[in-house]
């Protein structure tokens, strides 16, 4: 079975450039999760979609934004980007809302590189 | 904010050997855990999970240990394998609070041949 996929694996912008992560879950599962990984660090929380509707929002300026589709797809936008947005974007998918009897799986990431 | 801390950044270990690492959690109201092995290129890959209401839980060469008097968390890995060799984080999550996972900066181990 295919596992969590990200496009693009790789993505160089400039300053103020806005960018479009895209995500597509495990086949099932309805929940779909981004994270934002500096390097050397663990991944943070960005946003959680269940259902299409948002289900948590972390500690992230205005600039990021997330949606997600009826095929329970996502994408990640970033506007404005800034040096500090460099990062490994990760998304991960889950079954339900919640985490019991169902853990996160995590896709292979984007990195994005803001220059 | 509360967040979850490990004790060594890095761990070196002969092959064959058993790996303990260490995980610090502060927030008592965390109901479940799960430790993540991510390897060079790739995003984090489940290893086993555990609920407050247990102080242990054994998978495949896996075992961690919650201990909730002094909010520690363990993952023991026995007879060490070069294919060990990655980044480990620990995770916890409020159950009552959706999915969201608060990671620790990571443990790097190294398995020696």
């Amino acid at each position: 079975d295919a596992g969590v996929t990200q496009s693009p694996t790789h993505l160089i912008k400039t300053r103020g450039q806005q960018v479009t992560l895209r995500c597509s879950p495990i086949s099932g599962h309805k929940s779909v999760s981004w994270y934002q990984q500096v390097l050397g660090q663990g991944p943070q929380f960005i946003f959680q979609y269940y259902e299409k509707e948002e289900r948590g929002r972390g500690n992230f300026p205005d600039r990021f934004s997330a949606r997600q589709f009826p095929n329970y797809s996502s994408e990640l936008n970033v506007n404005a980007l800034l040096l500090g947005d460099s990062a490994l974007y990760l998304c991960a998918s889950s079954q339900g809302q919640g985490l019991y009897n169902s853990p996160l799986h995590f896709g292979n990431g984007t990195r994005l590189t803001v220059t | 904010g509360e967040s979850v801390g490990l004790h060594l950044p890095t761990l070196s270990v002969q092959e064959g050997d058993n790996s303990i690492i260490n995980c610090a959690y502060s927030n008592s109201a965390s109901d479940y855990f799960i430790w993540y092995k991510q390897e060079s290129g790739k995003g984090p890959q489940f290893i086993i999970d555990i609920r407050s209401n247990m102080d242990k839980r054994q998978g495949q060469r896996v075992t961690v240990l919650l201990n909730k008097t002094v909010k520690h968390l363990s993952l023991q890995i026995a007879a060490t394998q070069p294919g060990d060799s990655a980044v480990y984080f620990c995770a916890e999550n409020i159950g009552r609070g959706g999915n969201k996972l608060t990671f620790g900066g990571g443990t790097r181990v190294l398995v020696k041949p």
